[in-house]
């Protein structure tokens, strides 16, 4: 069973940082790898998605980098500003998609 | 992308009544998913809906506690019956789209059980 895991559960940072959040997943046998964004109470905004293929994908502050072989992923936010202040979730396609737990970003001013 | 809405967007519910949410997707779609996210953990995947078909449910959840309709291709119902305090969850719908397959989410359903 793919279990995926998000390290670490809870960040604070200072607005202007440039951020790092990890991702591991157990089964490298994948299709895809998707980041979500999710506002307290809300659904789930799609982030970036990085296919088995690639190796990132960037979307503006936002780059994402997949090591299928290893089992990792991470997301880089650069120029960290408070409204990026969410929990950020990983989430694994093989079968069904598998999600971490999230990481509690705060993005103080 | 696949824009999906989700009505009720919560609600606040006593024990041991159902409710019915409803998930409504502005194209056609093949595949759409219900998941569930209960205070402070990540999201679990309830049930397939299929058109035409009973869902297919995951391990630990079963058609009489989480009874779902899938009548055509652009809209589906999720009902939690029975409802207990540990019903009390954020419910989602979701279906893929687009040359990858990427995920697409609704709002999200707030449902506080007493």
């Amino acid at each position: 069973k793919q279990e995926v895991t998000q390290i670490p559960a809870a960040l604070s940072v200072p607005e202007g940082e440039n951020l790092v959040l990890n991702c591991s997943f157990t089964d490298s046998a994948i299709y895809n790898l998707q980041w979500f964004r999710q506002d307290p109470g809300k659904g789930l905004t799609s982030l970036l998605l990085i296919q088995s293929s690639q190796r990132e994908q960037t979307s503006g502050r936002l780059n994402a980098s997949l090591d299928k072989s290893s089992g990792r992923s991470t997301l880089y936010i650069a120029a960290s500003q408070p409204g990026d202040s969410a929990t950020y979730l990983c989430a694994v396609r093989g079968y069904a998609l598998n999600f971490g737990k999230g990481t509690s970003l705060l993005v103080t001013p | 992308s696949a824009v999906i809405s989700q009505k009720p967007s919560r609600d606040i519910c006593q024990r041991g009544t159902s409710l019915t949410i409803q998930c409504q997707v502005d194209s056609q779609v093949t595949m759409m998913f219900w998941y569930r996210q209960q205070p402070g953990q990540s999201l679990t995947l309830i049930a397939t809906a299929n058109q035409g078909s009973e869902a297919t449910y995951e391990s630990g959840f079963v058609i009489d506690k989480f009874p779902i309709s899938r009548p055509n291709l652009t809209f589906s119902t999720l009902t939690v019956s029975n409802m207990s305090p540990e019903d009390s969850s954020i419910y989602l719908c979701s279906t893929p789209g687009g040359p990858y397959n990427e995920q697409f989410f609704g709002p999200g359903t707030r449902l506080t059980v007493l």
